[in-house]
């Protein structure tokens, strides 16, 4: 079982829009609609902000978005603010081998 | 509002069994709705799903930690539980525990506990 692949940093100034790709496979992220994303601020528990590939959690503002196409899924952050500087993490759903779930290695995003 | 909080040993020795709790509070975990899981985090790294269970009993874990791994459930005290045997220390990680409103096949942890750090040293 192989973590998804995300990079390894991101950033972007105040305003600006940054997106995140997190790349698996036909057996998970590319197989099925059960992707979300986590964002992790330092010595905190992760936070739910999409599920379902596309669906924001109630509280969660509408700047983040998520979005697949194939085997990547893709989390983007419109109207970059100094408080969603974090950690990322996406999660999904492995159907075809082992019938679990697999986390993404991590992105951090910075604020310029 | 639904908290979880996890407890257990901070140190364990090499070749023991790390042993953790989570207590539910504002919630149910008898409730057919949800499952209820175990994630770790080691030092500076990203994080690891370790396993689920659900009210009935049911569990699924992580193929890499099958083999050491148990999860149950004690349903009078609104608590589930983590078993880690053989540990090493690859397995110094924050724990913590999360609730997942999904499917068996859609991730989806909307609650989770502050984590424990567990260090696995002589």
């Amino acid at each position: 079982q192989s973590a998804l692949t995300q990079p390894r940093s991101v950033s972007g100034s105040p305003g600006q829009s940054v997106t995140i790709s997190c790349t698996g496979s036909s057996s998970d992220v590319g197989g099925y609609n059960y992707v979300s994303w986590y964002q992790q601020h330092p010595g905190k528990a992760p936070k739910l902000m999409i599920y379902d590939v596309n669906k924001r959690p109630s509280g969660v503002p509408d700047r983040f978005s998520g979005s697949k196409s194939g085997n990547t899924a893709s989390l983007t952050i419109s109207g970059l603010q100094a408080e969603d500087e974090a950690d990322y993490y996406c999660c999904s759903y492995e159907g075809s081998y082992t019938f679990d779930y697999v986390f993404g290695t991590g992105t951090k995003v910075t604020v310029l | 509002q639904v908290q979880l909080q996890e407890s257990g040993p901070g140190l364990v020795k090499p070749s023991e069994t790390l042993s953790l709790t989570c207590t539910v509070s504002g919630g149910s975990v008898s409730s057919g709705s949800y499952y209820w899981s175990w994630i770790r985090q080691p030092p500076g790294k990203g994080l690891e799903w370790i396993g689920y269970l659900y009210y009935s009993g049911s569990t699924n874990y992580n193929p890499s930690l099958k083999s050491r791994v148990t999860i149950s459930v004690d349903t009078s005290k609104n608590q589930f539980s983590l078993k880690l045997s053989s540990v090493t220390a690859a397995d110094t990680a924050v724990y913590y525990c999360a609730r997942d409103r999904g499917s068996s096949s859609s991730p989806l942890f909307d609650y989770w506990g502050q984590g424990t750090l567990v260090t696995v040293s002589s």
